[in-house]
């Protein structure tokens, strides 16, 4: 059964700590993709990856970091850097050399206080 | 400048009726993409449809299509025969060729309500 996984779903932190959100995809594709979204808006990209380890920045980059050491796995740290870190997190992956088409986790929900 | 506009914040639809949410984009590359998502409550994000810059006809999937007016920069979604499960957030979308592959940019979001 193919596609992403995000974890946890709702995730609870203190101001000033660190916190890494996790991404998993088995459909093989070479590209993900971190976006934030807050309440009634879109998604805004924060960092995106097409290949194992080598990632760029999206638009509001500041604040967060990644890694891509497997072609299956891209996790987001959300740092003590970003000032307003609560928000809905989507991971994306895409694999369409044509389309891409992006395929989306659960999200995670993440409250700071 | 926005690159992809959704005009509509919230659309209401009878159950069994068709409802078309509006989608306008700006790019002055002649090779993009444009997509839409359906986002339920759930949060997840869905793959719904997609259309090319240099697709001659319309893409169609299942009760979805997509009103391709090129010259307008339009990109309208189609839904008929509404259903109650069709109540979610819709988005569109855009990657252009210019841009790293699959990079997209989001509209802000129609929310649809289906009334039975």
């Amino acid at each position: 059964d193919g596609g992403i996984t995000q974890s946890p779903k709702y995730l609870f932190r203190k101001e000033g700590q660190n916190v890494t959100l996790s991404c998993e995809q088995n459909l093989n594709h070479d590209a993900m993709y971190w976006y934030r979204q807050d309440p009634g808006q879109g998604l805004r990209l924060i960092y995106y990856s097409q290949i194992v380890n080598d990632f760029q920045k999206g638009d509001i980059a500041e604040g967060y970091s990644v890694s891509r050491e497997k072609k299956e796995s891209f996790p987001l740290t959300v740092t003590s850097a970003q000032k307003n870190p609560t928000a809905f997190y989507l991971c994306a992956s895409s694999g369409h050399r044509e389309t891409h088409e992006q395929y989306f986790g659960p999200g995670t929900r993440l409250t700071v206080t | 400048a926005q690159k992809i506009t959704q005009t509509q914040p919230g659309m209401f639809v009878q159950e069994k009726e068709a409802v078309t949410l509006d989608c306008t984009y700006d790019t002055s590359d002649p090779s993009y993409g444009l997509f839409w998502y359906k986002q339920p409550s759930s949060g997840e994000m869905i793959f719904l449809i997609y259309q090319g810059s240099y697709d001659q006809q319309n893409a169609t999937e299942g009760r979805y299509s997509l009103n391709f007016q090129k010259a307008r920069k339009s990109a309208n979604l189609v839904i008929s025969a509404s259903q109650l499960g069709d109540s979610a957030m819709y988005f569109c979308a855009m990657r252009e060729r210019d841009t790293n592959a699959g990079k997209s940019t989001f509209g802000d979001g129609t929310t649809l309500t289906v009334k039975p």
